[in-house]
């Protein structure tokens, strides 16, 4: 099992619900990251966090939120989303914000939003 | 801001032989990190290689090793002996050696193996 569990494996919303994207790393990481993986689209950066912290926002909507409790959990908060927002959410995670380390990958969510 | 380019969508190699995925990237700095990571239908995106820019020697990972060019900004996967388990898709990225910097992927290749 990989060092980063997201859950749930698949999500399917209306664009009225409210849900949560989780993830956990057993990594020891200070570093976390959500992504959205889009069909036939580069990974696109959503949200970093350092030791907590938020330090990037990739200037994505606001009916994704993000929430960083301590180092080892990461959620991502959904509501009132649109079709487009169907994709795959990874989440990932690193020692720390320098450019020399390596990230680790959840398997991802799937959502869809109906 | 910095690219990078993957410019075949899909390639597929027969079983036992050798294949190379190109990649490009763009950037102003000289100290970054290159890596190629994997993606098999379970989803689990998994490092497969990484090269640290300053390095001369091209990086090699078992039956995975990179031809890295870094004048040409170019940095090729060359898979070896290629096994059915090797199908996949694979992102080339680039990661600035800076603080807080963003991990950058390219579009991808999904790779078939062929029995």
């Amino acid at each position: 099992e990989t060092g980063v569990t997201q859950t749930p494996r698949h999500l399917v919303m209306g664009m009225t619900n409210k849900k949560s994207l989780k993830c956990e790393q057993h990594l020891g990481h200070n570093a976390m990251y959500w992504y959205k993986q889009s069909a036939k689209k580069p990974l696109e950066l959503m949200f970093v966090y350092n030791f907590k912290e938020q330090t990037e926002n990739n200037s994505v909507p606001s009916r994704f939120s993000p929430e960083c409790p301590n180092s080892s959990h990461l959620f991502l908060h959904l509501h009132t989303l649109q079709p487009e927002d169907s994709a795959l959410y990874l989440c990932a995670s690193s020692q720390g914000p320098s450019g020399a380390n390596v990230l680790t990958f959840g398997a991802g969510s799937r959502l869809t939003v109906l | 801001a910095q690219t990078v380019t993957q410019s075949q969508p899909e390639m597929s190699v027969q079983e036992a032989e050798t294949v190379t995925l190109s990649c490009t990237y763009d950037t102003s700095e000289s100290d970054y990190y290159l890596f190629w990571y994997k993606q098999p239908p379970s989803r689990q995106m998994i490092l497969v290689i990484r090269q640290e820019a300053y390095k001369q020697q091209n990086a090699t990972e078992n039956r995975f090793s990179v031809n890295f060019q870094k004048a040409a900004k170019s940095f090729s996967l060359k898979i070896s002996d290629s096994q059915l388990g090797d199908a996949a898709m694979y992102f080339c990225a680039y990661r600035s050696a800076r603080a807080n910097s963003k991990l950058t992927f390219g579009k991808g290749i999904t790779l078939s193996v062929r029995p």
